[in-house]
């Protein structure tokens, strides 16, 4: 069975600075997809990245980009310029492409900006 | 984007009763729908898949005669909770794919308070 793991529960970060979100993942799988959601204090799940395992490229969206380590099973969140709306709680999730199959969820990271 | 409606918000009710909580795809057609669990500081929980048209496939642990899940069109699932007890009482978020799509839209989740 594939896993997520999220070795961090809780980070906190200055405003303006960067900081990085830990992911790990285990699969036997050698197609699958990863990404990133943030859930506020709304608990609105908000997808803010996705990374198909076949590219080798890191996906970026705005302030947001991700280091994506197919090999050592590895899939960091770098958030630049953290703002205070940035405050939330991270899930990472995994899926694999075949089949109908669900998001598997780790079970994630409360990222604190402090002012 | 896509949007998932869940209704209600929010419940509150007696031990014993059942409630029903329904998840909505509004401009997409939801061929599959998810169903998950979130305690307090905890990561979501799938509780079941459910495809239109046929019986949903729950994850091990649930209980199925408790947690009755119909998906009888394509924009709309319910979720029942019958004969519900204070250990029901969590948070609730529906969740729905279109076709073979990669995306997962979320709804905004129903807290359920059993007394």
């Amino acid at each position: 069975a594939q896993t997520v793991t999220q070795s961090q529960p809780e980070m906190s970060v200055q405003e303006a600075e960067t900081v990085t979100l830990s992911c790990t993942y285990d699969t036997s799988e050698s197609d699958y997809y990863l990404f990133w959601y943030k859930q506020p204090p709304s608990r609105q799940m908000i997808l803010v990245i996705r990374q198909e395992a076949y590219k080798q490229q890191n996906a970026t969206e705005n302030r947001f980009s991700v280091n994506f380590q197919k090999a050592a099973k590895s899939f960091s969140l770098k958030i630049s310029d953290s703002q205070l709306g940035d405050a939330a709680m991270y899930f990472c999730a995994y899926r694999a492409s075949s089949g109908n199959t669900p998001l598997v969820f780790g079970k994630g990271t409360r990222l604190s900006v402090i002012a | 984007g896509a949007v998932v409606s869940q209704h209600p918000s929010w419940v509150i009710c007696k031990s014993g009763t059942s409630v029903k909580i329904e998840c909505r795809s509004l401009d997409f057609q939801a061929t599959t729908m998810f169903w998950y669990r979130q305690f307090p500081k905890q990561s979501l929980m799938l509780m079941a898949t459910s495809n239109e048209g046929s019986k949903a496939t729950y994850e091990q642990g649930v209980e199925k005669d408790k947690f009755l899940i119909n998906h009888a069109s394509l924009t709309l699932s319910t979720l029942t909770v019958t004969s519900a007890h204070p250990e029901d009482s969590s948070f609730y978020i529906c969740s729905a794919r279109e076709g073979g799509l990669l995306e997962q839209f979320f709804g905004p989740g129903t807290r359920l308070t059993v007394l």
